[in-house]
């Protein structure tokens, strides 16, 4: 089976730091990502790492260690409509690489 | 960007009755798609994925018969909830991957489709 594992809900500060883990057991691997959403709406792509390390992209972060299975997502200068659900994603390796979504990480972000 | 649609975005049908979702590649083709399942404050559950030309490949619980998919171009999937009934209503979101933007590519989602069946 395919195991995503990321916290259920956060709660940070505005002006803030936060960072969400995400660890996974999967049978294949080829690239882990990360999305965002909100209530009502569809996934929005944030970051994207396939191999170990830090990938940067303006007030977020994502960082990837391939060999123990774990991925987060840094959040800098958090403001109020970074309040959403954060999702990590696997893709498979296989003929169609498939996304296996984590189970989701809400997070508030409180004045 | 790459823009996928999907339509409709809401749907209010009677138990028993087929609705149909269609989700469509704007920009680019896609020989393959993905259906995905929300429940309320969960994650996406993946139910298949869309293969142009051929049949659709279905994850383990997900009855092939009761949510037919059909990928009759390169820019257009529908998934078809047959004879509906109220634990069916979900969100559904489907999406697509640009093969011609690169290995690094990532999905981009439908706006989903709130079904509700009463």
């Amino acid at each position: 089976g395919q195991n995503i594992d990321q916290p259920t809900e956060m709660t940070a500060t505005e002006g803030a730091i936060v960072q969400i883990n995400c660890t996974y057991q999967t049978s294949g691997f080829n690239g882990l990502f990360w999305y965002q959403q909100h209530a009502g709406e569809a996934p929005t792509f944030l970051s994207y790492n396939v191999l170990d390390g830090l990938e940067e992209k303006g007030r977020f972060s994502s960082f990837l260690s391939r060999s123990k299975g774990y991925s987060y997502l840094l959040l800098k200068e958090l403001q109020m409509k970074d309040s959403a659900s954060y999702l990590c994603a696997v893709r498979l390796t296989s003929g169609t690489y498939k996304y296996i979504f984590g189970t989701g990480t809400r997070l508030k972000v409180l004045a | 960007g790459a823009v996928v649609s999907q339509h409709p975005s809401r749907v209010i049908c009677k138990s028993g009755t087929s609705v149909k979702i269609e989700c469509r590649s704007l920009d680019f083709q896609a020989t393959t798609m993905f259906w995905y399942r929300q429940f309320p404050k969960q994650s996406l559950m993946l139910m298949a994925t869309s293969n142009e030309g051929s049949k659709a490949t279905y994850e383990q619980g997900v009855e092939k018969d009761k949510f037919l998919i059909n990928h009759a171009s390169l820019t257009l999937s529908t998934l078809t909830v047959t004879s509906a009934h109220p634990e069916d209503s979900s969100f559904y979101i489907c999406s697509a991957r640009d093969m011609g933007a690169g290995s690094n590519s990532p999905l981009h989602f439908g706006n989903g489709t709130r079904l509700t069946v009463t």
